[in-house]
């Protein structure tokens, strides 16, 4: 398993406004995920942050608007840039370890005003 | 690329009946299937998986059945419990890097 800290839990910002979620896993994992699950929505994958490269990202996503950082195997960043109401959204870290498992952390509950 | 169903989206039962969530997937090169439950405020939880050489699981009161021929796999809940209340997802993987995810299915377990 996997133990994975997400900071922080929930935020309020202003549009034009840019936040930076951090997310710490307690041991190190190869691949971390970014999600995106709008208000009563599935997750939506965002990228895959790659230790030691650029991040891969899905269809409709961009890194001018959601760049990620992965210094390290334990450590990413997701930022949402330039945030308008339409951001206002759960975002998850996601990591894979053992295979197949996929484990999440508790969510950034993010709303834009 | 892959895509999953589930049904249904809503789901209300009473304390002590049996749930079932069904999902369908169209990619025949996935081969694990795993659920989620997710409670209000929190992240997704794994409370069971199955890959694709086995048909079925179970572990106490939640089971997961697979149909690799028709390419569905569903969840059962016996004995519901009000704590059981909560949204559920299923997802599908090949090899276990990117999940694709079911749309939901929000359980009410009425007490």
């Amino acid at each position: 398993s996997a133990v994975i800290s997400q900071k922080p839990s929930r935020d309020i910002c202003q549009r034009g406004t840019s936040l930076t979620i951090q997310c710490q896993v307690d041991s190190q994992v190869t691949m971390m995920f970014w999600y995106r699950q709008q208000p009563g929505q599935s997750l939506t994958l965002i990228a895959t942050a790659n230790q030691g490269s650029e991040a891969t990202y899905e269809s409709g996503f961009v890194i001018d608007k959601f760049p990620i950082s992965r210094p390290n195997l334990t450590f990413s960043t997701l930022t949402v840039s330039n945030m308008s109401p339409e951001d206002s959204s759960i975002y998850l870290c996601s990591v894979e370890k053992g295979g197949a498992w996929a484990f999440f952390g508790q969510g950034t509950r993010l709303t834009v005003v | 690329g892959e895509n999953v169903e589930q049904h249904p989206s809503t789901l209300s039962v009473q304390e002590g009946d049996s749930a079932v969530i069904k999902c369908t997937y169209s990619d025949s090169a996935s081969n694990y299937f795993p659920w989620y439950k997710q409670e209000l405020g929190k992240g997704p939880q794994l409370i069971i998986d199955i890959r694709s050489n086995v048909g079925e699981k179970k572990d106490q009161r939640i089971a997961v059945t697979l149909n690799k021929t028709a390419k569905h796999f569903s969840l059962h809940i016996t004995e519901t419990q009000p704590e059981d209340s909560a949204v559920y997802f299923c997802a599908a993987s090949n090899t276990g890097n990117q999940f694709y995810f079911g749309t939901g299915t929000s359980l009410t377990v009425i007490p």
